[in-house]
């Protein structure tokens, strides 16, 4: 986990409610990633961001936004459009975003509960 | 398209023995194929990839992943499992596109003493 940090690790919200999820990286990595969790689905992609002010959709980004202000942060925030929000929200990060090799570094991760 | 199956939902290994984690992918050019593992409501943890080279591939904690061209599988291996193994453990493959990871569903490995 080193690298990456992920706040809060715990969250709870009302339905209807947006929530913003931080994730901040100090690896000075280029590409950053924003996944969802559920049990027995794997990991699915929300959004990434390859570079500054810029990001593509995920697979699942309906319900999601996000923004890419400084190399280091990529907030994500679960809108009340999103049906089903509760999850495991994990941040990643990779040194070159078109370069495959590279690996991705995930945070702790932050656990979303919505009632 | 570009995806991995992990056809194993759960494992299970006596401490001491060997282990074998299933990955199968699809890609239409060079794969480039990873492992991670993930302990209870952590963040994955990188083990080990292979890009290009040697099929074997050595990683972290004694794993190490057997990379099979013709049966387009990359297996995740150690000679001696431990039970601090137990953990849930996802392959992934780069897609080329936007450096995307595609995971696969995950295997739960359970190592009884």
């Amino acid at each position: 986990d080193g690298g990456i940090t992920q706040s809060p690790k715990y969250l709870f919200r009302k339905e209807g409610q947006n929530v913003t999820l931080s994730c901040e990286q100090n690896l000075n990595h280029d590409a950053m990633y924003w996944y969802r969790q559920d049990p027995g689905q794997g990991l699915r992609l929300i959004y990434y961001s390859q570079i500054v002010n810029d990001f593509q959709k995920g697979d699942i980004a309906e319900g999601y936004s996000v923004s890419r202000e400084k190399k280091e942060s990529f907030p994500l925030t679960v809108t009340s459009a999103q049906k089903n929000p509760t999850a495991f929200y994990l941040c990643a990060s990779s040194l070159e975003s078109g370069g495959p090799s590279y690996e991705q570094y995930f945070g702790p991760g932050t656990r979303l509960t919505v009632t | 398209a570009q995806s991995v199956a992990q056809p194993e939902d759960q494992v299970n290994v006596a401490e001491g023995n060997p282990l074998t984690v299933k990955c199968t992918y699809s890609v239409s050019g060079n794969p480039y194929l990873f492992w991670y593992v993930q302990y209870p409501n952590r963040g994955l943890q990188f083990l080990l990839k292979y890009i290009t080279g040697d099929n074997l591939v050595k990683g972290s904690y004694g794993f190490e992943a057997e990379f099979n061209k013709s049966q387009t599988s990359f297996h995740l291996k150690k000679p001696s499992a431990l039970v601090s193994d137990s953990a849930l453990y996802f392959c992934a493959v780069r897609d080329y596109e936007g450096g995307k990871l595609i995971f696969g569903q995950g295997t739960e490995l359970s190592v009884k003493p």
